[in-house]
């Protein structure tokens, strides 16, 4: 079966400071890739997504994520992150292989203090 | 406004009064899905629908029920809830049933209690 793992659950970080959050998954074939977030009190939301072509993607909001196959991670970084990225993000896959279902990981939270 | 609406927003309940959380939405979406939230499990997809009358399961589908008979509608049904089905609940929705890099559109959460 397919699995998503995040390997911090929460994250505490100043502003200004570089984020990475780390995602790794665990099917070998073709998959999809995806970075949710949650901001407090608002609906889930898409950041970025992977599907084919250049492994480095830009986001919204200033986000970006590589694509590593030989790892088997998708981590998404930002250089510098504000008081407004506090939120929880989900990364999340979808193995071709699998059918149309989405496997999510536990998530991250991230808070950034002012 | 394009959105994807479920009701109730909140719901507390007992053990074995069914019930049912409706989800729909206004963008003509093919694709539904229903997940749950729990704390330290990330969300976890119950049953997803391609298209009008196809359902299919997810990782975690005991328990629940779906039905997929308009478009824009995908109600979960819990027949006989039990307290481990306290959690928070999604809807969402995307574009192409077959295309699996669509974006999901989500809905607010639909927060349950069963005592």
């Amino acid at each position: 079966a397919q699995s998503v793992s995040q390997h911090n659950h929460h994250v505490i970080l100043s502003e200004a400071a570089s984020l990475e959050l780390g995602c790794n998954y665990s099917y070998g074939g073709t998959v999809n890739l995806f970075w949710y977030v949650q901001y407090p009190g608002q609906h889930l939301q898409l950041l970025l997504k992977y599907f084919s072509g250049d492994p480095l993607v830009k986001g919204i909001k200033g986000f970006e994520a590589e694509f590593i196959k030989s790892k088997f991670s998708f981590n998404l970084r930002k250089p510098s992150v504000q008081w407004s990225d506090t939120a929880e993000y989900f990364c999340a896959v979808n193995a071709e292989n699998y059918g149309q279902n989405f496997v999510f990981g536990p998530g991250t939270r991230l808070s950034v203090l002012p | 406004e394009a959105q994807v609406t479920q009701n109730p927003r909140y719901l507390i309940t007992v053990t074995g009064k069914k019930l049912t959380v409706t989800c729909s939405q206004n963008m003509n979406h093919e694709y539904m899905s229903w997940y749950r939230q729990d704390p330290g499990l990330g969300l976890r997809q119950i049953y997803y629908s391609m298209n009008v009358e196809v359902t299919d399961k997810g990782d975690v589908p005991e328990g629940y029920k779906v039905s997929r008979k308009e478009k824009r509608n995908f109600p979960l049904i819990l027949e006989s809830p039990s307290p481990n089905q306290t959690s928070l609940y999604f809807c969402a929705s995307s574009p192409q049933g077959q295309a699996l890099t669509d974006t999901q559109y989500f809905g607010p959460g639909t927060r349950l209690t069963v005592l």
